[in-house]
C-alpha cells in the first residue's frame, strides 16, 4: 500500500494564478482532511470531509476551494494564488469510526510569488 | 474548545540524555491526544496516542508519554536521546465528533554529540 500520495511534491505559483493539490488515499478511509503548516505555527486545518459527498470548513479556508472526487480522493485547489498561501500542505486520510489516528501524506510545498 | 499548548519551541540535549517535550491541552470533553513527529523534509509519523485507555502511553523509538489529567498534560519522555530522534515533534488534540486535530506549535529536537 502506498498509504496517502499528494501531487506535486513542489511547485512555485505567481500571484493570480490558481492551481489543484491532488491527494489520494489507498487505505479504504472515510476522513480525509487537508492542513498547511507554517513555521511555528504548527498546521491548521484548511477543509476536511468526514465521508465522501461532504466536505467542511477547517480553521482557515479562506482561499482554498476542495472537492471529495470519490472515496479515494481528496483535491485542494487555490483558485488565485496570493504569497500568504505560501506554505506546505499536507493531506491526511482517518478510518471511522474507532480509529482516531490520521495517516498523513509526504507534502507539498508551494511558494507563491 | 480543545486547545494545545507546547512548552519550548526548541530544546537541545546530549546523546544519551533524558528527553522530556512538554505539552499541556484544554478540553471541554475527554481527550484523544497524539505527539507526532516530523523529519526534515517529510510528513508526520504517529509516535503514540492517548485514547482513554491505560494513562502511560508507549509508543515507537522508545518514547512514551504519561497522560495526566489534573495537571492536563501529555509529556513526551524518552531516557536516553539518539541523534536520529533530532526531528521537530507535534502533540495534538482531537476534535470530536470529526476528529479534526488541533495542534501545537512544534517543538524541535536538537541532539548533540
Amino acid at each position: 500500500n502506498a498509504g496517502v500520495t499528494q501531487t506535486p511534491k513542489f511547485q512555485v505559483l505567481k500571484t493570480g494564478q490558481s492551481m489543484t493539490l491532488q491527494c489520494a488515499q489507498d487505505m479504504n478511509h472515510n476522513s480525509m482532511y487537508w492542513y498547511r503548516q507554517d513555521p511555528g505555527m504548527g498546521l491548521r486545518l484548511i477543509y476536511y470531509s468526514a465521508s465522501e459527498g461532504t466536505t467542511d470548513k477547517g480553521e482557515v479556508p479562506n482561499g482554498y476551494n476542495v472537492s471529495r472526487l470519490n472515496k479515494r480522493e481528496f483535491s485542494l485547489r487555490l483558485e488565485s494564488a496570493a504569497p500568504s498561501q505560501t506554505s506546505v500542505y499536507f493531506c491526511a486520510s482517518r478510518t471511522l469510526p474507532t480509529s482516531h489516528e490520521q495517516f498523513f501524506g509526504p507534502g507539498t510545498r508551494l511558494t507563491v510569488l | 474548545a480543545q486547545s494545545v499548548t507546547q512548552l519550548g519551541s526548541h530544546v537541545s540535549v546530549s546523546e544519551g540524555a533524558l528527553v522530556l517535550l512538554r505539552c499541556n491541552y484544554s478540553s471541554s470533553v475527554p481527550p484523544y491526544l497524539f505527539w507526532y513527529v516530523q523529519y526534515p523534509n517529510q510528513g508526520l509519523q504517529l509516535l503514540l496516542k492517548y485514547t482513554s485507555a491505560a494513562t502511560l502511553v508507549k509508543g515507537i523509538n522508545g518514547f512514551e508519554a504519561e497522560f495526566k489529567k489534573s495537571e492536563t498534560s501529555f509529556h513526551l519522555t524518552k531516557p536516553s536521546a539518539h541523534m536520529r530522534d533530532a526531528a521537530e515533534y507535534f502533540c495534538a488534540v482531537s476534535v470530536p465528533p470529526t476528529d479534526k486535530l488541533i495542534f501545537g506549535t512544534g517543538t524541535r529536537l536538537q541532539v548533540f554529540p
